[in-house]
C-alpha cells in the first residue's frame, strides 16, 4: 500500500511570488487535507477537500487555495508569498468525508522558506 | 474556540522511567481523538485513536491512553520509556458535529528527549 506523497521535498521562494504543491493521497483515500506547520508549533488546518470540492476551511486567506482531482490527488497554490508563509506544508489523506472525522494519515511534507 | 492544549512543552526522562503527557481540549461535543508521533527525520505517525467505546485505548510500541470525558482529557502513558522513544509527541482533536468537517486541531506539541 503506497503511502502518502508530497512534491517537492523542499522550495525557496521570494516575497510576492506564487507557489504549488502536490500531494498524492494514499490508496483508497478520497480525502485530502492540508495543514501548516510553523516551527515550534503544531500543524494547522487550511482546508480539506472530498470528491474534489472544497468540504471546510480554517482561519487562512483567499490567496491560500487547492484543488483535488478525479484521482484524488490534490494541489495547495499560495498567492503572494509572505515571509510568514515560510512553514512545513502537511498533506493528509483519509478514506471518507471528513465529516466522519476518519483517519487522517500524513505525508512527509514539503519546506518553504521564503525570502 | 475550539483548541486543544498540551500541557508539557518538553520532557527529558531517562530510559525505564515512566511516561505521562498531558492533552486536554475545549469542546463541549462528541470529538475523536489521537495521539501522533513524530520521529527525527520521519514524518507524523498514528500512535493511537479513540473514536467510541473503552475509553482506555493501546497504541503501537506500548502507549496508552485514556479518555475522560469529564475533564475533556485525553493523557498518553507509556511505563517504560526507551531511547527510541525520542520524538515529538502531538494530540489532535476532531470535532463531530454538522458545521465540523472533520478538521484535526492539534496542540502545540512535546519534545520528549529519553536519555540512555
Amino acid at each position: 500500500e503506497t503511502g502518502v506523497t508530497q512534491s517537492p521535498t523542499h522550495l525557496i521562494k521570494t516575497r510576492g511570488q506564487q507557489v504549488t504543491l502536490r500531494c498524492s493521497s494514499q490508496s483508497g483515500h478520497n480525502t485530502v487535507s492540508w495543514y501548516q506547520q510553523a516551527l515550534g508549533q503544531g500543524p494547522q488546518f487550511i482546508f480539506q477537500y472530498y470528491r474534489e470540492e472544497e468540504n471546510g476551511r480554517g482561519n487562512f486567506p483567499p490567496r491560500f487555495s487547492g484543488l483535488q482531482f478525479p484521482n484524488y490527488s490534490s494541489e495547495l497554490n499560495v498567492n503572494a508569498l509572505e515571509l510568514d508563509d515560510s512553514a512545513l506544508y502537511l498533506c493528509a489523506s483519509s478514506r471518507s468525508s471528513g465529516n466522519h472525522g476518519d483517519t487522517q494519515y500524513f505525508g512527509p511534507g514539503t519546506r518553504l522558506t521564503v525570502l | 474556540a475550539q483548541s486543544v492544549s498540551q500541557h508539557n512543552h518538553h520532557v527529558i526522562l531517562s530510559e525505564a522511567a515512566s511516561l505521562e503527557l498531558g492533552c486536554n481540549y475545549s469542546y463541549g461535543g462528541t470529538v475523536n481523538l489521537f495521539w501522533y508521533v513524530q520521529y527525527p527525520g520521519q514524518h507524523l505517525q498514528l500512535l493511537l485513536k479513540y473514536f467510541s467505546g473503552d475509553p482506555l485505548v493501546k497504541g503501537i510500541k506500548g502507549f496508552e491512553a485514556e479518555f475522560i470525558k469529564s475533564k475533556f482529557s485525553f493523557n498518553l502513558r507509556k511505563p517504560s520509556v526507551q531511547w527510541s522513544d525520542t520524538a515529538e509527541y502531538f494530540c489532535a482533536v476532531t470535532p463531530l458535529g454538522s458545521s465540523n468537517t472533520g478538521k484535526l486541531i492539534f496542540g502545540q506539541g512535546t519534545t520528549l528527549q529519553v536519555k540512555p
